[in-house]
């Protein structure tokens, strides 16, 4: 167990729809990093938050967006959905904001859109 | 872009030590080497990770050649758990804290 909560664990949807995902970071730690997972394009990062503020951005789509709250939970919210978005979802989160911590990864969320 | 190049898969027997090898020809002096598995499709887990001198941990040893294009990652005693995806990934650049993950190998321990 990483100490990473994602919620919820399987979540179904239909095209066209909106869903928003969740993650509580480990305890202390202030940067949240997430990642989608699809089969044909492995683990990808979409973004990164530290301490409430957006620290790096990668192949997150326009439609995508996320932040991070006060108390360091973070959300994900993915919008229009299509079927290509169907994917694993993972949070992660480290100490601080660079990448000399390794990150703790959460269980994921996995993301069918029908 | 990865960075980095790994066997697609690797087989291993149970008990004894898997080596795994990773090619970054195209590291810079101020980059890490990390490595991750993620079995299934668990969250990937975090083994060890290294700048240019060998590092052992409770997981695993890392060893990066003296010229640091490439490493290998050892598991001295495989187990049947430890059957997974196995990551090698450096950081790009000063300020980028992107993980790129890469298609990893996949190590397949055989009783």
């Amino acid at each position: 167990d990483s100490g990473v909560t994602q919620t919820p664990k399987h979540l179904i949807t239909a095209t066209g729809q909106r869903v928003t995902l969740r993650c509580s970071p480990r305890s202390g730690d202030l940067s949240v990093y997430w990642y989608q997972q699809s089969l044909d394009q492995g683990l990808q990062f979409l973004i990164q938050y530290y301490n409430g503020e957006e620290r790096a951005k990668g192949n997150i789509l326009e439609r995508f967006s996320a932040q991070q709250f006060p108390d360091l939970h973070s959300e994900l919210n993915l919008s229009s959905l299509e079927l290509g978005d169907s994917a694993l979802y993972f949070c992660a989160s480290s100490p601080r904001g660079d990448s000399y911590n390794e990150q703790f990864f959460g269980p994921g969320t996995r993301l069918t859109v029908l | 872009d990865a960075k980095t190049t790994q066997p697609p898969s690797m087989d291993c027997a149970e008990g004894r030590a898997a080596n795994l090898p990773c090619n970054h020809s195209t590291i810079s002096g101020n980059e890490y080497v990390y490595w991750y598995r993620q079995i299934h499709s668990q969250g990937p887990q975090y083994i060890i990770h290294g700048l240019k001198n060998n590092e052992t941990n409770e997981m695993a040893s890392l060893i990066i050649t003296e010229d640091r294009k490439s490493s290998t990652l050892i598991l001295p005693h495989a187990t049947l758990r430890d059957t997974a995806v196995y990551y090698c990934i450096v950081r790009v650049a000063e300020n980028d804290n992107q993980f790129y993950f890469g298609t990893g190998t996949s190590l397949t321990v055989i009783p």
